[in-house]
């Protein structure tokens, strides 16, 4: 069954502009992970952030965590045209290392 | 970085014929691989886990007669989706995880079946 939910579904924004998606979840995790796919291929994996942590960064990258709202969220800063793309999150199980996916975000990013 | 191959990425068949998608793990060694299943514009559905050298264990309401999962090697598992229907007609990704159990999993480019 799927974890989570995220939102928006769709964003639509300007080159140079900040891109923010919301993850929630809904039961314990290991950690929660942000992945990205270009349409119509696999999955690249963008950040972990483990259960005991609030915040990581990774480059244009900022993800939070707040496990007692069950909520992560991904900002991408200066964002560019090549950033368009759908991420979602993914929580990491403790039931063999399983990772479940959200729903997905899709992005767009106009020159 | 590790990398997972996918083979075909495309394949179209006729209703009732068997179809196999390969997964490889390139430079490294899976005891466990995943199986995923993704509708268009869609999250991805888990389908199963597959274990090497065991049964894969398949998550619920998937048919493990119709999706045969096989994990006969570290670097190998394939999918064989039987008498495949128009409804099985999906994009199918597998994925890997190159070290422990919570660290990042690593996906293949995935396989467009299209069955007519």
């Amino acid at each position: 069954s799927q974890q989570g939910e995220e939102d928006p579904q769709a964003l639509s924004i300007q080159e140079g502009e900040n891109a923010t998606m919301n993850c929630s979840y809904k039961t314990s995790i290991n950690n929660l992970q942000w992945y990205r796919q270009n349409s119509g291929r696999g999955l690249v994996h963008l950040i972990l952030i483990r259960s005991n942590e609030r915040e990581k960064h990774s480059g244009r990258l900022r993800v939070t965590l707040d496990t007692s709202k069950k909520s992560s969220s991904l900002l991408i800063t200066a964002s560019r045209a090549a950033d368009t793309a759908s991420y979602f999150c993914a929580t990491g199980q403790n039931q063999g290392g399983k990772l479940i996916f959200g729903q997905g975000t899709e992005l767009s990013v106009k020159p | 970085g590790a990398v997972v191959s996918q083979h075909p990425s495309r394949v179209i068949c006729k209703s009732g014929t068997s179809v196999k998608i390969e997964c490889r793990s390139l430079d490294f060694q899976a005891t466990t691989m995943f199986w995923y299943r993704q509708f268009p514009k869609k999250s991805l559905m888990l389908m199963a886990t597959s274990n090497e050298g065991s049964k894969a264990t398949y998550e619920q309401g998937v048919e493990k007669d119709k999706f045969l999962i096989n994990h006969a090697s570290l670097t190998l598992s394939t999918l064989t989706v039987t008498s495949a229907h128009p409804e099985d007609s999906s994009f199918y990704i597998c994925s890997a995880r190159a070290t422990g159990a919570n660290s990042p999993l690593h996906f293949g480019n995935g396989t467009r079946l299209t069955v007519t």
